[in-house]
């Protein structure tokens, strides 16, 4: 079956440890995106990708940094210069800049 | 100005109710409309599109007016299991670079 995988579900790190979130996506979609939701907040763009090689920072890209090396991964670092980075965080990819988005099952990060 | 609001609500409704959420964006530039439905700790899932004659599944109809820069989600006879929080989505594409933008959503509650 297609769709996108984020890994792992819930994640706990030390404060000023750097961690890695995981995207892939078998959906040969070409733009990928990462977005932040806090509690009883919307979904805020941290980044996104339309192609490999390439990716734009959203609202809220410090902090954090992404690379996309691979059409189907999309890896997000969170590093210790960001200063709250406890929160629900969402991979998404479109087919093109213009369709719907499909969503991971998101990734859980606590930083205690 | 945030690029998409919503009223987060939340409306609190009976069943069988009718219920109408609306969702301001600021870039005229923007190309393409989505609603999406969200569950407690779960990732977005789309609703439906929106489009510009309106559009209608079942008993949720869309609408978007392009000269007041609004869309509408209405909800007829509502269900217990309606209860979820809605998120007005819009699409910007420029180049070829798009950038997909969420409001805050609207949780709504259908009570018995």
């Amino acid at each position: 079956d297609g769709g996108i995988t984020q890994s792992p579900k819930y994640l706990f790190r030390k404060e000023g440890q750097n961690v890695t979130l995981s995207c892939e996506q078998n959906l040969n979609h070409d733009a990928m995106y990462w977005y932040r939701q806090d509690p009883g907040q919307g979904l805020r763009l941290i980044y996104y990708s339309q192609i490999v090689n390439d990716f734009q920072k959203g609202d809220i890209a410090e902090g954090y940094s992404v690379s996309r090396e691979k059409k189907e991964s999309f890896p997000l670092t969170v590093t210790s210069a960001q200063k709250n980075p406890t929160a629900f965080y969402l991979c998404a990819s479109t087919r093109t800049p213009l369709d719907e988005a499909f969503f991971g099952q998101g990734t859980r990060l606590t930083v205690v | 100005r945030k690029e998409v609001e919503q009223d987060p609500g939340p409306f609190n409704v009976p069943e069988g109710a009718t219920v109408a959420f609306n969702c301001t964006y600021s870039n005229s530039a923007s190309q393409s409309f989505f609603w999406y439905r969200q569950d407690c700790r779960k990732e977005p899932k789309l609703l439906m599109s929106v489009y510009s004659s309106g559009n209608e599944d079942g008993r949720f109809t869309a609408q978007l007016n392009r000269a007041s820069q609004y869309i509408s989600l209405l909800i007829r006879d509502s269900k217990l299991s309606d209860s979820a929080t809605y998120l007005c989505v819009v699409n910007t594409f420029s180049g070829n670079t798009g950038k997909l933008i969420f409001g805050q959503g609207t949780t709504l509650q259908v009570k018995p």
